[in-house]
């Protein structure tokens, strides 16, 4: 069936590291989205890319949709112990209707003081 | 600002034994979406709702059927409980201007 990994699963960086972290769908999307999702928390949307290549940016969080829209990338600048938590992409299938969205795999990033 | 409620919060129940979890979206938002997330998992959708029309399915288990009703609240029924479904289950709204999903706080169902 339809697929959406990300890697890696676990990330461990100091503070002030950079972060990145990659979603890669089997299917082409016709948007991506990301979330992010606090420990014991429910997931708050980010943002969406919807064009081939789009690039946006939030503060210090880059968002990448690739050419191919099947994947797509998530870089953090600087890492805070704020931005801990697990990262998901959440793609929508260009083959299945428009209400329906396949969460990543997740990535859990950890940042140590 | 107002945010998607879930009602209840947790709930516990015995196997083969039937639950009903409510959502309420945020106001005039017109799509509703429901997800299971494991532990350490992913949500994983389950069915999505826009206008009060069934729009998409996904991994829902005949034993689940879900609805949303004229105020645009929406409803998940589980029949049939079994252990495995011992998740948290998120309800998410969307308004007619896009297609961010804005999560509810989940209901965290225990099956013993």
């Amino acid at each position: 069936g339809q697929q959406v990994m990300q890697i890696p699963q676990y990330q461990h960086v100091q503070e002030g590291e950079d972060f990145t972290t990659y979603c890669n769908s089997s299917t082409t999307l016709s948007n991506i989205q990301w979330y992010k999702q606090r420990p014991g928390g429910h997931p708050v949307f980010l943002i969406q890319l919807v064009k081939s290549g789009e690039v946006k940016k939030q503060k210090r969080l880059t968002f990448q949709f690739g050419e191919a829209k099947k994947n797509s990338s998530l870089h953090i600048t600087a890492t805070q112990t704020t931005d801990v938590g697990t990262y998901f992409c959440a793609g929508a299938p260009v083959t299945s209707g428009t209400y329906k969205y396949i969460f990543g795999t997740g990535t859990r990033l950890k940042v140590l003081a | 600002a107002a945010g998607v409620i879930q009602s209840p919060r947790h709930l516990i129940k015995e196997k083969r034994e039937t639950a009903t979890l409510k959502c309420y979206p945020i106001p005039r938002h017109d799509t509703v979406y429901w997800y299971q997330q494991g532990p350490g998992q992913d949500p994983q959708f389950l069915i999505s709702f826009y206008e009060k029309m069934q729009s998409d399915k996904g991994s829902i288990p005949d034993r689940f059927s879900a609805q949303q009703f004229s105020d645009y609240h929406s409803e998940l029924n589980m029949s049939s409980l079994e252990l495995g479904d011992s998740a948290l289950y998120f309800c998410a709204s969307s308004p007619p201007t896009g297609e961010e999903q804005y999560f509810g706080p989940g209901t965290r169902l225990t099956v013993t």
